[in-house]
């Protein structure tokens, strides 16, 4: 186990709503980044934040969002779901954005 | 220049045999290639990992082969075990700039090892 926890394991949305996705980091661990994984595909890039601060963005539009707390917990949020946006969502924390990655179980939302 | 290409999609092997599992990338920037295996229902999780200033390394059954002239790298398995069967990632990212910590990971291998 990484120590990497996700809430909800999974979600179903209809198009429009809503939604946020929860993570909690290893303790210590000042980095967290986002990805989106759709059915047989790679983990794709969303964002990352180190200290509470966005630390780059993939290609991604600003209706996906996050939040980093002091906590070690963070927030992924997305406005106005489309289908497309149904995947697994993986959140992975580090010590840096220079260390090893070290990822959750994912969210696995559906967008109806 | 983004992309890291995976190939083959899907992989069978005996038990006992070698499994081989290939990627390319094009940005030369790219320095850290790490590999990972995901497990159904579970997140990836981090194999083994090069930089480009080796061409291999080892670690238990596993090995990463690094080509650095050729932008290429490959995951070998040796004595390939049904437990091994899993998807796995190829990924790459850099450590400057914007860009940092930002893995860009392949489109995956299924592998399927029969007893």
């Amino acid at each position: 186990e990484t120590g990497v926890t996700q809430s909800p394991t999974h979600l179903i949305k209809t198009r429009g709503q809503q939604v946020t996705l929860r993570c909690s980091s290893q303790s210590g661990h000042n980095t967290v980044s986002w990805y989106q994984q759709a059915l047989g595909q790679g983990p794709q890039f969303i964002f990352q934040y180190y200290r509470e601060e966005e630390n780059g963005r993939g290609n991604f539009p600003p209706r996906f969002s996050g939040l980093q707390f002091p906590n070690y917990s963070s927030e992924l949020n997305v406005n106005a779901l489309e289908l497309d946006d149904s995947a697994l969502y993986l959140c992975a924390s580090s010590f840096t954005f220079r260390d090893r990655q070290f990822f959750g179980p994912g969210t696995r939302l559906t967008v109806l | 220049q983004q992309q890291v290409k995976q190939s083959p999609q899907s992989l069978i092997v005996q038990k006992g045999g070698i499994s081989i599992i290939n990627c390319a990338y094009e940005n030369t920037a790219f320095d850290y290639f790490p590999w990972y295996q995901q497990f159904p229902g579970k997140g990836p999780a981090l194999l083994i990992a090069i930089r480009p200033d080796v061409s291999e390394k080892k670690e238990g059954r596993f090995t990463i082969s690094f080509n650095k002239s050729a932008k290429q790298f490959s995951l070998h398995i040796m004595d390939s075990q049904p437990g091994d069967s899993a998807t796995y990632f190829c990924a790459a990212n850099m450590n400057y700039g914007g860009s940092q910590g930002n893995l860009i990971f392949g489109k995956g291998t299924k592998l399927s090892v029969k007893p």
